[in-house]
């Protein structure tokens, strides 16, 4: 079946740190996001790529970083991880078009910071 | 500026009966999509469900309807026939007008409780 695969499941690191998180999609589609839900909150959306151009929202911190080096996958790479950096991450995947909208979630990375 | 609203935190619901989850929203863009999706614990988004703004009729999923009142800016998501494993939470989302990439405002989700 087609999907968005996330590794890992749950990842710990140390204050400090740096730790990459890994996104796959086998749907083929143009459009990669990187969303951080903190507890009981809802999802903020960090970044996307449309195909290779990298679109960062204006309040995402410098800490977080991300790489796509093919079409399948997106890597977020959090260079130096705080307290609060501790949340659900959550890839999604779109084709980018008005007609098929809807995004495709992955089951999401949960990172703790010790 | 909020763009999603939903104003319950918390619903229960009987097993078998009907439930709404209200959601309002805006925008000054007359192109716009509205969303739904489904978290369960597990943490995965489950997409439930799209109207688009210039769609003329209330979209329709299985169970799930969506209830538009575009005067009112209002997209309720109408859960019929309800089940156990309805329990979840249910996120609202808007797709920012004008972005190429269909950018999803989410808010801050209604917490279903489907008891037996």
């Amino acid at each position: 079946d087609a999907m968005v695969i996330q590794n890992p499941r749950y990842q710990v690191t140390q204050f400090g740190k740096p730790v990459t998180l890994s996104c796959s999609q086998t749907l083929n589609h143009n459009v990669m996001y990187w969303y951080q839900q903190k507890s009981s909150q809802a999802p903020k959306l960090l970044f996307h790529y449309y195909d290779k151009d990298f679109n960062n929202e204006a309040d995402t911190p410098d800490n977080f970083q991300s790489r796509r080096p093919n079409t399948s996958f997106c890597f977020l790479d959090i260079r130096s991880p705080g307290l609060g950096d501790a949340a659900m991450y959550l890839c999604a995947t779109s084709r980018g078009t008005q007609d098929l909208p809807e995004q495709f979630f992955g089951p999401g990375t949960r990172l703790t910071v010790l | 500026a909020q763009k999603i609203t939903q104003t319950q935190p918390g619903m229960f619901v009987q097993e078998k009966e009907a439930v709404t989850l209200d959601c309002t929203y805006d925008t000054s863009d007359p192109s716009y999509g509205l969303f739904w999706y489904k978290q369960p614990s597990s943490g995965e988004m489950i997409f439930l469900i799209y109207q688009g703004s210039y769609d003329q009729q209330n979209a329709t999923e299985g169970r799930y309807s969506l209830n538009f009142q575009k005067a009112r800016k209002s997209a309720n998501l109408v859960i019929s026939a309800s089940q156990l494993g309805d329990s979840a939470m249910y996120f609202c989302a808007m797709r920012e007008p004008g972005t190429g990439a269909n950018n999803l405002f989410f808010g801050t989700g209604t917490r279903l409780t489907v008891i037996p």
